[in-house]
C-alpha cells in the first residue's frame, strides 16, 4: 500500500540553525501539506502546496518558513532560523484532491536546544 | 471561530465493552468530516471520510456517524489493540486548497 514516508524521524538543531524537513508524497497525490502537533496538544495546519505553489498558510507560517518540492519528488519544509518554540512533531500529508483523504506520514520531531 | 470539540478526552473500556467517542464542531465552509486514529509518536492514520448529514461508515469494529453539528465514533466489542487516540478532524473549504481542522482527541485505553 503506498505510503507517505518523512526523514529524518528525529532532528535536534540548535536555536537560531535552519533545518529541512523532507517528505515523499504518495506519487499520484496533488495536493500537499504540513502540519505540525506541539507535544500534548492539537495538530495544526501549517500550509498546503499545489501546482508548484502555496495554496495556503496559517498565521504560524511566517517569514521563517518555507516549502518546495525541489525535484518533483521530494516535498520539504524549511525552517530557516528555528526557536525553542518550534520544537513539535512536523507531519506532512498529501491528497490526490482538494477534497479527498489526507494520508499522514510518521512525522519528524524536531527538537531545539 | 472555527472549533472542532472531542468528547471524553480519554475513555478506559474494558475488552467487549462497547461505546461511542464524540466530536462536535462549528466550522464555515464545512468540506468533510475525517476520523483518524494516532498512535503515540505515528502520524495520524486514516480510518473514515463523512461528507454528508446522515452518512455512515463502517470498518471492523469502529462506525462512523455524521449529522448537521457532530460525528459520533462506535466502538463495538473493543479489543485492546484498538487503544490509541482518535482525532476528528474537519476539511475546510479555502480558496485554493482545503484544510484540515483537528479536536484534541480522544484517548482510548482498552484492559484485557
Amino acid at each position: 500500500e503506498p505510503e507517505v514516508t518523512q526523514t529524518p524521524s528525529h532532528q535536534v538543531t540548535q536555536m537560531g540553525q535552519e533545518v529541512i524537513l523532507r517528505c515523499v508524497p504518495i506519487s499520484n497525490h496533488l495536493y500537499f501539506y504540513w502540519y505540525r502537533q506541539i507535544l500534548g496538544q492539537k495538530v495544526e495546519f501549517l500550509v498546503s502546496f499545489y501546482n508548484n505553489e502555496i495554496s495556503e498558510k496559517s498565521e504560524i507560517f511566517d517569514d521563517q518558513f518555507s516549502v518546495e518540492r525541489p525535484d518533483g519528488s521530494n516535498f520539504t519544509l524549511k525552517i530557516r532560523s528555528t526557536k525553542l518554540e518550534d520544537s513539535a512533531m512536523y507531519f506532512c500529508a498529501t491528497s490526490y484532491d482538494r477534497s479527498y483523504e489526507q494520508y499522514f506520514g510518521p512525522g519528524t520531531r524536531l527538537t531545539v536546544t | 471561530e472555527d472549533q472542532v470539540t472531542q468528547s471524553p478526552e480519554a475513555l478506559r473500556l474494558q475488552e467487549g465493552e462497547s461505546s461511542s467517542l464524540n466530536c462536535s464542531y462549528t466550522v464555515s465552509g464545512l468540506r468533510g468530516l475525517f476520523w483518524y486514529r494516532q498512535d503515540p509518536g505515528k502520524g495520524p492514520e486514516f480510518l473514515f471520510t463523512l461528507y454528508s448529514a446522515g452518512e455512515e461508515k463502517e470498518k471492523e469494529r469502529l462506525k462512523a456517524t455524521l449529522t448537521k453539528k457532530e460525528s459520533f465514533l462506535h466502538i463495538t466489542a473493543p479489543k485492546p489493540e484498538d487503544s490509541a487516540t482518535y482525532l476528528c478532524a474537519v476539511l475546510k473549504s479555502g480558496d485554493n486548497t482545503d484544510k484540515l481542522i483537528f479536536g484534541t482527541g480522544t484517548r482510548l485505553q482498552v484492559f484485557p
